[in-house]
């Protein structure tokens, strides 16, 4: 049962536009979102993240939103660059502090 | 501070061998967790150690197992492989158990012929 979902498996963005990635959860107990980028041939890293008891969090091009009444969260990336172009990972975790993952959307900022 | 290493990167068996991953974390982490990715399902969830414990288990068969030593380095090992264990296999470790970051290696990709 996925309990992390991303719906758009790719998204394609002119340079210097907004890219908006989206992810939707269903467990209303986890607490703390997070996303990670993820280049071919190397593990995630990580991007920026988000406690529930806030509903943004910014740093730099990155902002991070969470709707906890939607259970959604997304990401924006304002302006985008072609250096952004990977796969975008959602994660969440609650108490017991595992982290489930979304299945990626794959992002391409066309220059 | 030097990252999460896994070895060995690239991996090639056949089908009914057995394989071992390795994965050592960043200095002073402690839980080490590890994830199989494959095209299409994301980041599957198999287990995580912590102080030589392990903590969690995702769902995924008993040929899936792992344990982890007094240093914190892990393994995984795959037994009876099948052609679906084609895979990245990631390890993440961080500071504690249930801390709340991942830091990833960059994955052993494991080919099943």
């Amino acid at each position: 049962d996925q309990q992390v979902k991303q719906n758009s498996p790719s998204l394609s963005v002119q340079e210097g536009r907004i890219s908006i990635l989206n992810c939707d959860y269903t467990n209303s107990m986890f607490d703390y979102f997070l996303w990670y980028k993820k280049y071919p041939a190397e593990g995630p890293t990580f991007l920026i993240s988000i406690s529930s008891i806030k509903d943004k969090n910014e740093d730099g091009r990155f902002t991070v939103f969470l709707n906890k009444s939607a259970k959604h969260l997304s990401l924006h990336i304002v302006p985008s660059q072609p250096g952004d172009s990977a796969v975008y990972f959602c994660a969440a975790s609650g108490e017991g502090g595992q982290f489930y993952f979304g299945t990626g959307t794959s992002l391409t900022v066309i220059p | 501070k030097a990252g999460v290493t896994q070895t060995p990167r690239y991996l090639i068996k056949t089908r009914g061998q057995q394989v071992t991953l390795s994965c050592s974390p960043i200095s002073g982490h402690r839980s080490v967790s590890w994830y199989q990715q494959t095209p299409g399902q994301g980041l599957q969830f198999l287990f995580e150690y912590f102080s030589e414990t392990q903590r969690n288990k995702g769902n995924f068969p008993g040929r899936f197992s792992g344990r982890q030593f007094s240093n914190s380095r892990s393994e995984m090992n795959v037994s009876t492989l099948e052609l679906g264990d084609s895979a990245l296999y990631l390890c993440a470790s961080s500071f504690f158990g249930g801390g709340r970051k991942l830091f990833f290696g960059s994955g052993t990709q494991l080919s099943v012929l």
